[in-house]
Formats: structure tokens, C-alpha cells, sequence
């Protein structure tokens, strides 16, 4: 089945760029997603990108995609300490009928003051 | 729109005891997505409706989980007996290709 694989954790300083990285192996992914998870709270959609793309850009989020080794990055630049939370790349596939997502892990992105 | 709508927030149990999780997605979307999320697991798709229709629940663990939707504004997720191994936090999503997921509901059953 499908599989989504992030690191565990990151840590930058403030006013930092951070980057988050994904890999996935379903070939036939349709749609890549980037979650965020603050403590005690649901998941927010922050970005997604259709896999016919490599770049989507956002503000001062960065969506990179490279379709060929079948991995995602999510960069934040100017990272603030609000930013402090974990982040859960996932991706659907044509495969699934409908809009499944798999999720990976989940990368806990610390901003140091 | 107030986004996903989940209840309770936090519901403490005993071993044995009916449990009933409550959704009420975005209006005017056609699929509705229950997770479960634990520290050992990450988060799991449990089960999913498509136009109030299951359409996939290979992801509930075991017979003693069901879910139903009887209409696009409400599903229920029900757990009978519970038991300690199903406590986590329980994630309800609406949309379409953008995902919405509500607060959540953490479980504990002791």
C-alpha cells in the first residue's frame, strides 16, 4: 500500500527559513497535502499541491515537488515561534476512490527564540 | 461556516461502556473521513462516506466500532464495549479535495 515518510523532528532559530521534507511512494498520487497540528488541537490544511506541478508558493510557505523521486518539502521561510507545532505531509491517489488521504508521521518543527 | 463540529471534546469512560463521537461537517460537502490518531500509530483512516454512503471501512479495527451517517449534516462514530487500547484522540474531516478536519474528541478509557 501507500506509504508517506517524514523525519521526526527539526529545530531552527527564529527568522530562519525551516524545510520540511516527504517522501511517498504511490506513483499515482493525485493531490500532496501539508498539515499543521498545534497541541491539542485538530489538523489545519495550510497548502496542497496537484502532482502536475513542482512549485506552488503561498505567502511565506514554499510547496516543492519532485514527481521523479517522489518527494515534497515544504519550506517556511521567516520562521516564527508561532510556527512551532508538527507538520503532517499526506498525499490521495487515484487509486482510492475518493479523497483518502495517508498520512506520515508527522515532523515537530521547534523555533528556538 | 463554524468548520467540522466534533462532541465531546474529551470523554473519560470505563472499560465495557458504549461510547458515541458525534460529527457535523461543512455544509455542502460530499465526504466525511473518521480518523484516529495515537502516539504509536499516527493517525489512521477509520472510515469514510461518500453522499452519506460508507464507502470504505476497511480502516475500523474491529466489529465493536461502527459508524453511521443518516444525513449530510451528521455521523456518529460509536464504540460498544470499549476497551483501554482504543483510547486516542478521534478526528473528524469533511471536503472534498481540500480536507477539514474538526478539534477532535480524546478518548480515555480507563
Amino acid at each position: 500500500g501507500e506509504d508517506v515518510e517524514q523525519s521526526l523532528f527539526l529545530s531552527v532559530r527564529e527568522g530562519d527559513s525551516s524545510v520540511i521534507n516527504c517522501t511517498y511512494t504511490d506513483s499515482s498520487s493525485t493531490y500532496l497535502y501539508w498539515y499543521k497540528q498545534e497541541p491539542g488541537a485538530g489538523l489545519q490544511l495550510l497548502t496542497y499541491i496537484f502532482s502536475n506541478m513542482d512549485m506552488k508558493q503561498d505567502q511565506r510557505l514554499t510547496v516543492l515537488l519532485n514527481k521523479k523521486d517522489k518527494h515534497l518539502s515544504l519550506r517556511i521561510a521567516d520562521t516564527q515561534t508561532g510556527d512551532s507545532a508538527i507538520y503532517f505531509c499526506a498525499e490521495s491517489s487515484v487509486n482510492n476512490a475518493g479523497n483518502m488521504l495517508t498520512f506520515g508521521g508527522g515532523t515537530r518543527l521547534m523555533v528556538k527564540p | 461556516d463554524a468548520g467540522v463540529i466534533q462532541s465531546p471534546r474529551h470523554e473519560v469512560t470505563e472499560m465495557g461502556q458504549e461510547v458515541t463521537l458525534r460529527c457535523k461537517p461543512i455544509s455542502g460537502h460530499d465526504y466525511l473521513f473518521w480518523y484516529r490518531q495515537t502516539m504509536m500509530r499516527g493517525l489512521e483512516l477509520l472510515i469514510y462516506f461518500n453522499n452519506n454512503v460508507p464507502i470504505d471501512d476497511s480502516g475500523m479495527p474491529e466489529d465493536r466500532f461502527s459508524a453511521k451517517m443518516p444525513n449530510a449534516s451528521f455521523s456518529t462514530l460509536k464504540i460498544q464495549p470499549s476497551e483501554p487500547r482504543d483510547s486516542a484522540v478521534y478526528f473528524c474531516a469533511s471536503g472534498g479535495t481540500e480536507a477539514f478536519f474538526g478539534q477532535g474528541t480524546r478518548l480515555t478509557v480507563v
